[in-house]
């Protein structure tokens, strides 16, 4: 299984509509989470981190689930400027609990957005 | 602040010639990573270091493969002799601390092909 797996897409989607990206990770000691955009033929950048309580930025709203070791992404009134690829990211962690600096990446999920 | 500078941006070489990838932080960053991204295996950890010392490099795929990180400003990702199954993109990435809970700030990756 690897360690963090992603809807890889293609997401189509007409301008304004909903959509939501799913991810599950294997690691249940991990503490942190992300979300990296990735625009073609350039580098991830943080989109959002995403918090046990749910977080929002806005038209982005982020959720985790520890039980079900699950985070999603969903994207709201969506633009053309939000045709990318989506990763997600979980952090490493020892049985313990003590998160180090690895991040794990997800294969990532397109997202296409059309007129 | 001018971000992570890598370069070369693109690399073309041939088959077993040495070919050395740079990388400046973020100035006050302790942590530096480096990774290889392609479209089979998508983005993976190859090493990192917080300051200036290796601390996890499980990520390297061979001998052939090295890094070193001579002072806190500067880092190389060596491949020598090259093969064609090394072309991907390379990224760079420093982040403030190593917890995993920081955000990782990426060059924009050096795009290496082997011939």
């Amino acid at each position: 299984r690897k360690e963090v797996e992603q809807d890889p897409g293609p997401f189509n989607v007409p301008e304004g509509a909903t959509v939501a990206f799913n991810c599950t990770y294997s690691n249940s000691a991990s503490q942190s989470f992300f979300w990296y955009r990735q625009d073609c033929r350039k580098e991830p950048k943080l989109l959002m981190s995403v918090y046990s309580s749910g977080n929002e930025d806005g038209r982005f709203t982020a959720q985790l689930n520890r039980a079900s070791q699950y985070i999603s992404l969903l994207i709201r009134d969506s633009k053309l400027s939000d045709s990318a690829t989506y990763l997600c990211v979980v952090n490493g962690a020892n049985a313990g609990g003590t998160s180090y600096g690895k991040l794990t990446f997800g294969q990532g999920t397109i997202l296409t957005v059309h007129p | 602040d001018a971000g992570v500078i890598q370069s070369p941006r693109h690399e073309v070489t041939e088959m077993g010639q040495e070919v050395t990838l740079r990388c400046k932080p973020i100035s006050g960053h302790d942590y530096l990573f480096w990774y290889r991204q392609t479209m089979m295996r998508g983005l993976e950890l190859l090493i990192y270091f917080n300051n200036n010392v290796p601390i996890d490099d499980s990520g390297m795929p061979e001998d052939r493969f090295s890094a070193k990180m001579p002072n806190a400003s500067f880092s190389t990702l060596k491949i020598q002799p090259s093969e064609p199954r090394d072309s991907a993109v390379y990224f760079c990435a420093s982040s403030f601390n190593g917890d995993g809970t920081d955000t990782q700030y990426f060059g924009p990756g050096t795009r290496l092909t082997v011939l």
